[in-house]
């Protein structure tokens, strides 16, 4: 596709319940960034993939979050036992190096826990 | 660790007002710097970026200079215009590593 794709746009969730959120990057995008927004906040770092070095996790809020990205493709933002504080918009990003280069967002996943 | 610190908002002016905002950073080697915008309803987008020191990025009658020797990527627009009202983020990626982090966002509020 042309841009960043994420799905699904919302999920509704019950607590304790996983979810598994997706992001498309830009083909031939090297770098793959999850962030975390919630309301009226700003852009909390989640993770970060660049090629195939090990992602850096430093941002993940606990150990119910976890990552992957196959291929140096797709990746998967995991939670498990999922939380009332997890409700957020989830945002996905990706750009060509990573480096000095513009990063393109996608439209998000907003996650409500109930 | 690597931060980036934006001033306070919400920022509210009247149309036509010269705007700035401020942004400092800390950070080790030479990181590159961003200014991303978030208009009401769409998606973060790229506004200007500079990549070394001294360098000057501008875009949509926005301007920013890397400024090395104070830490700042400070934003100003002489004039700015109802349609400029959104939630602007300071940002820099890592020389070594391509880590991208962001201020805290700065709403800005433009009346007519």
């Amino acid at each position: 596709g042309a841009g960043v794709s994420q799905s699904p746009s919302n999920k509704v969730t019950e607590k304790g319940k996983d979810v598994e959120l997706r992001c498309d990057p830009i083909s031939g995008h090297t770098a793959l960034y999850w962030y975390r927004q919630s309301l009226g906040q700003g852009l909390e770092f989640l993770i970060y993939f660049q090629g195939n070095s090990a992602p850096d996790k430093s941002g993940l809020p606990s150990d119910r979050f976890s990552a992957e990205r196959t291929g140096g493709s797709v990746s998967t933002l995991t939670i498990q036992r999922t939380q009332q504080e997890d409700s957020a918009v989830y945002l996905c990003a990706s750009s060509l190096t990573g480096v000095g280069t513009e990063a393109f967002f996608g439209q998000g996943t907003r996650l409500t826990v109930v | 660790g690597n931060s980036v610190t934006q001033m306070e908002g919400p920022v509210t002016l009247s149309e036509e007002a010269f705007l700035t905002i401020n942004c400092t950073y800390t950070a080790t080697g030479y990181p590159s710097l961003f200014w991303y915008v978030q208009y009401p309803g769409e998606g973060l987008q790229l506004l200007l970026k500079a990549t070394k020191a001294d360098d000057k990025g501008s875009n949509k009658g926005f301007e920013a200079t890397y400024r090395k020797e104070t830490t700042s990527f400070h934003l100003e627009k002489g004039s700015v215009q109802v349609s400029d009202s959104a939630v602007y983020f300071c940002a820099l990626t890592d020389s070594n590593t391509g880590k991208l982090i962001f201020g805290q966002g700065t709403t800005l509020q433009v009346k007519p």
